[in-house]
């Protein structure tokens, strides 16, 4: 089956400028991530949302970062401002949810390379 | 914190070499772990994992033993393939916490050279 889309793949812009990264999680995963990567930092955890439970957005950098869940599939991950240091892979993962707390295994997108000039 | 330390690399072997990653970790409840692998170009793709203390993940010759007494998950092969050459990450999901977010290691990139 098709599994996690994310859009556009490439994505420059200035520094100052908001930029909007999609993602289409797998059909049925109600769990949706976004993961940052960079060279730096490493793999981090950015958001998280749970059906209709609140987001877990503990891992934002700044509040320049919101992200939203619309219809509890596909998830937009706003970044207000730009700066340079914003430049990064971002990495999007679905999964099911198996009992009450526990998420079963993340499945993840390919991508969206940020680049902030 | 949650936390996994992995050994850094790069990792060079000759192919059909043994290959051993290091992984170990700290968590606060009954985590699960994971070992995911990024080829060139490519996203991430789980490789294995395991939910338990002492089962044991395998695939594509890829093995790794969830170890409670050493909070260790090593990731192993017995004989590598160019084709192996790719950055792993080890990563645990922390169940008991309610902290349901991978915390990846840092990553270790592996070249095997023909």
């Amino acid at each position: 089956g098709a599994g996690v889309s994310q859009s556009p793949s490439n994505k420059v812009t200035e520094k100052g400028k908001d930029v909007e990264l999609r993602c289409d999680p797998i059909s049925g995963h109600t769990a949706l991530y976004w993961y940052r990567q960079s060279l730096g930092q490493g793999l981090e955890f950015l958001i998280y949302f749970q059906g209709n439970s609140a987001p877990d957005k503990s891992g934002l950098p700044s509040d320049r970062f919101s992200a939203e869940r619309t219809g509890g599939s596909v998830s937009t991950l706003t970044i207000q401002r730009t700066q340079q240091e914003d430049s990064a892979v971002y990495l999007c993962a679905s999964s099911l949810v198996v009992s009450q707390g526990w998420t079963d295994t993340q499945y993840f997108g390919p991508g969206t390379r940020l680049t902030v000039l | 914190g949650n936390s996994v330390t992995q050994m850094e690399g790069p990792v060079t072997l000759s192919e059909e070499a043994f290959l051993t990653i290091n992984c170990t970790y700290t968590a606060t409840g009954y985590p699960s772990l994971f070992w995911y692998v990024q080829y060139p170009g490519e996203g991430l793709q789980l490789l294995l994992k395991a939910t338990k203390a002492d089962d044991k993940g395998s695939n594509k010759g890829f093995e790794a033993t969830y170890r409670k007494e050493t909070t260790s998950f090593h990731l192993e092969k017995g004989s590598v393939q160019v084709s192996d050459s790719a950055v792993y990450f080890c990563a645990l999901s922390d169940r008991g916490g309610g902290n349901t977010p991978l915390v990846f290691g840092k990553g270790t990139r592996l070249s095997v050279i023909a």
